[in-house]
């Protein structure tokens, strides 16, 4: 079962911030915290990740509450190309061999 | 261009039959994976390959094999095709070490 709690669905105006919740109450101290997206039918795509500390990429920025019980995924100026199932999910970073279990995520519609 | 590619992108075969789906990535990562997205968009990990070495089996039916010749290759052999094998199959790649995978964009198995 996915150890991460999203809402089913949010709307978002185009050019606006899109805030994305994700709520991961039993994360260990040693699993991250992960962002994808998946658009349309295509393969999922990696967005940002972190463990404690804010982070930021050309494509959107994490932050992590400081009991690391929930996070939220800021798309800064929302496009139409953003309309996307975002997937926030936790696991243990330092190896590869961890497997990702993806939840239901948030269906994020960017509205004209 | 450095990606995970997949072959065939679409796969359409009577039940019964015996197919392969192939997946490559050239980002020198040393793990890869197979995931199955259902009808209802749940995205399931099958396998992980950690250099040629099977690491998940995620109790998958023995009719699917996977095969890692290897750390850039990671195929998925199908035997006797059953109705409810029709999905879309993603082949993804990660390096060891905390950092997002990189899905490829998917087969779409359908069986009639």
């Amino acid at each position: 079962d996915a150890k991460t709690t999203q809402p089913p669905s949010m709307d978002c105006a185009e050019g606006r911030a899109a805030n994305l919740p994700c709520n991961h109450s039993t994360i260990s101290g040693n699993e991250y915290v992960y962002w994808y997206r998946q658009i349309h039918s295509q393969g999922p795509q990696y967005i940002i990740h972190g463990l404690k500390n804010n982070e930021t990429n050309e494509m959107a920025s994490l932050i992590i509450t400081e009991d690391r019980k929930s996070s939220t995924l800021i798309l800064p100026h929302a496009t139409l190309r953003d309309t996307a199932v975002y997937y926030c999910i936790v696991r243990p970073g330092t190896s590869g061999t961890y497997k990702y279990i993806f939840g239901t995520g948030t269906r994020l519609k960017v509205l004209a | 261009d450095t990606a995970v590619s997949q072959t065939p992108k679409y796969l359409v075969t009577q039940m019964g039959n015996d197919k392969s789906i192939k997946c490559e990535q050239n980002l020198g990562h040393d793990t890869m994976y197979w995931y199955k997205q259902d009808s209802k968009k749940f995205l399931k990990i099958m396998f992980s390959y950690n250099n040629k070495e099977l690491i998940i089996n995620e109790t998958v039916p023995n009719r699917f094999s996977p095969k890692s010749p290897d750390k850039a290759h990671l195929n998925l052999h199908i035997n006797s095709l059953e109705l409810g094998d029709s999905a879309v199959y993603f082949c993804a790649s990660s390096p060891d070490r905390a950092g997002g995978y990189t899905f490829g964009s998917g087969t779409r198995l359908t069986v009639v």
